[in-house]
Order: C-alpha cells, then structure tokens, then sequence
C-alpha cells in the first residue's frame, strides 16, 4: 500500500491555459473523490467516482472543470482556461467501501497558483 | 444537508496541558463523524471516526471523542498536548451512503506552546 499518490505536487500556470492534475488512488480502493481547499477553509467535495463511473458531478465549480477516470484506476482533474480564483490546494482521495462510514485516504494534494 | 461548526479557528495550549478542538455538526440522518489532521502542505489524516458504534472513539496519537446527540458534538480531546499535534485539524460528517464523501469544517489550527 503505497498511499494516494497526486502528481504535480505544485503547478503554477498563467491565466488562461488549462491544466490536468493526476491522481493515482489506493490499488483497491474503488472510490476516488476529488476535493478543493482554499486557504484557511476545509476540503470543499467537487466530484466522486466509483469504478469508472461518474457519480456526482454537480459540484464541480464551473463548466471549466471536468474530471475522468476512464479504466477504474487513476483519475485526473482538467481546469481549462484557468482563472486566478482557481488558486487553491486539489485533494484527491480514495476509499474501499465495504459499508456505511468507510474513511477516505488523502493524497497529499497538487497546489495551484494561477497568475 | 449535512453542515459542520468548528468552534474556534485557532487553539493554543501549553505542552502537556489537555487539547479540546469543538465541532458541531447538523445533520437529517444518523451521521457518521470523522477528525481529520493536516501538517502544512500535506493532505489530510484521519485521527478517528465514530460509525455509531461505541459514543467514545479512541484514534491515533492519544487522541479521543465522545460522541454526544443531545448536543450534536463531537469534540476532540488529548489529555497532554505534545508540540508534535501542533496541525490543523478537521471535523467532517457524511451521511454514510456515499462513504468517503464528506462535508469538512473551516477546520482548527492547534498550536502548542514549550
């Protein structure tokens, strides 16, 4: 068990272009769940997948945003034409649901700065 | 809907002495409540969770909540603060259908003083 991996650790990029975060979850975990945390908040929920199936989808924060997980394994976070407001920390998480009050393992987060 | 009060941006406490973070929580259903701990520029950890089992939950590091309906808490506590627990941490409540998908609190930034 080598954890939630998220790859870049930190991206800066210029208003206006797009980005891809990556995120490989827990080998066995069949949830992943994506997160947005600005300063000095919690973790906001964007989106989550079982397998590779969309789920919800409603809280993404603008149509700029979409996410895949297109074989079940990893997953990754697109920002297209990125906003200064997008600055934040992006969580990815994982769980194995056997039942109701299963925990979610974080990645340690890809931060984005936009200037 | 499911919401989180984290009573108290910032804690401080003096090495050994108890660490009480607050959280209240709302929520329609039985809720299933998490702590979380994020160190600086990491993700987060989770400390505990209650899943309506026993009220009091023991998690890592010394640390424990009770779990109380009447009063719709469920507060963090540690006898003797090490300056290691010096970390935000969060409260978060799901509602259990959709494991892993939480609501978070503003969260707590604990420091501990020498």
């Amino acid at each position: 068990d080598t954890g939630v991996s998220q790859d870049p650790r930190h991206k800066i990029t210029k208003r206006g272009q797009n980005v891809t975060f990556r995120c490989d979850p827990i080998s066995e975990h069949n949830r992943l769940y994506w997160y947005r945390q600005t300063l000095g908040q919690g973790p906001e929920f964007l989106t989550y997948f079982q397998n590779e199936a969309q789920l919800e989808k409603s809280r993404l924060l603008s149509d700029r945003f979409s996410a895949e997980r297109p074989k079940g394994s990893f997953s990754t976070l697109e920002i297209q034409r990125t906003e200064q407001g997008d600055s934040a920390m992006y969580l990815c998480a994982s769980s194995l649901v056997k039942g109701a009050g299963t925990e979610a393992f974080f990645g340690q987060g890809t931060r984005l700065t936009v200037v | 809907a499911q919401s989180v009060t984290q009573l108290g941006s910032h804690v401080s406490v003096s090495e050994g002495a108890l660490v009480l973070l607050r959280c209240n929580y709302s929520s329609s259903v039985p809720p299933y409540l998490f702590w979380y701990v994020q160190y600086p520029n990491q993700g987060l950890q989770l400390l505990l969770k209650y899943t309506s089992a026993a009220t009091l939950v023991k998690g890592i590091n010394g640390f424990e909540a009770e779990f109380k309906k009447s009063e719709t808490s469920f507060h963090l506590t540690k006898p003797s603060a090490h300056m290691s627990d010096a970390a935000e941490y969060f409260c978060a409540v799901s509602d259990g259908s959709r494991a892993g998908k939480s609501t978070f609190g503003d969260g707590t930034t604990l420091t501990v003083k020498p």
